[in-house]
């Protein structure tokens, strides 16, 4: 069965420093998400990204964050210069087909820590 | 909207009975309707989802009701084994690129 994958799985890094997180959603979606979740906190929604370009983002999703669809497979979360409140974990999700736009599914997620 | 932080609300329940979770969504417009399951370290699975046009779905030993007069989410689960014990959450979609999730209940199977 298709599946989101994320890498990497941990990501430890220098406040300041930018970090970009990866994502192979799954190959016949065409939405595209990008969450957080603070430890033992509710999913957050960062943004959404449909027909290269974003669709919507959230008010967490500031300058410090973009995203890119750089090949047609891959899909980028980069955060420019990492504050310690990112550290989180980051779930990219990818969803609908040409025929349904909703259901979305999940990755694994990437474990951020900023020191 | 404000999170719970770390003390999330849970439901125990013995091994074979039946669990409800509860959801209260939080826009009236919203058309689309998820519950997923979440393991400790890992990512939300799907579990099922239900659209505004219904009020009940039921899919392999669940069962997802949706009452839009008070905006009111439930998933039923059957027979609840202990790789049910999870944390569960209702996800809304108010629009067509968002998804805004609940707070989340963690369910403990008893043996």
């Amino acid at each position: 069965e298709p599946e989101v994958t994320q890498t990497p799985s941990h990501q430890v890094t220098q406040m300041g420093q930018e970090v970009i997180l990866r994502c192979v959603p799954i190959s016949n979606h065409l939405y595209f998400y990008w969450y957080r979740q603070i430890l033992g906190q509710k999913v957050e929604f960062l943004v959404s990204f449909y027909n290269n370009e974003i669709s919507e983002k959230s008010e967490i999703f500031d300058d410090q964050f973009s995203v890119e669809r750089p090949d047609g497979s891959n899909f980028t979360l980069k955060i420019r210069s990492t504050k310690l409140e990112d550290s989180a974990m980051y779930f990219c999700a990818s969803g609908g087909t040409s025929s349904s736009s909703e259901t979305q599914y999940f990755g694994p997620g990437t474990r951020l820590l900023v020191l | 909207g404000e999170s719970v932080g770390l003390h999330l609300p849970t439901l125990s329940v013995q091994e074979g009975d039946n669990s409800i979770i509860n959801c209260a969504y939080s826009n009236s417009a919203s058309d689309y309707f998820i519950w997923y399951k979440q393991e400790s370290g890992k990512g939300p699975q799907f579990i099922i989802d239900i659209r505004s046009n219904m009020d009940k779905r039921q899919g392999q030993r669940v069962t997802v009701l949706l009452n839009k007069t008070v905006k009111h989410l439930s998933l039923q689960i059957a027979a609840t084994q202990p790789g049910d014990s999870a944390v569960y959450f209702c996800a809304e979609k108010p629009g067509t690129y968002k998804y805004i999730f609940g707070t989340g209940t963690r369910l403990k199977v008893l043996a």
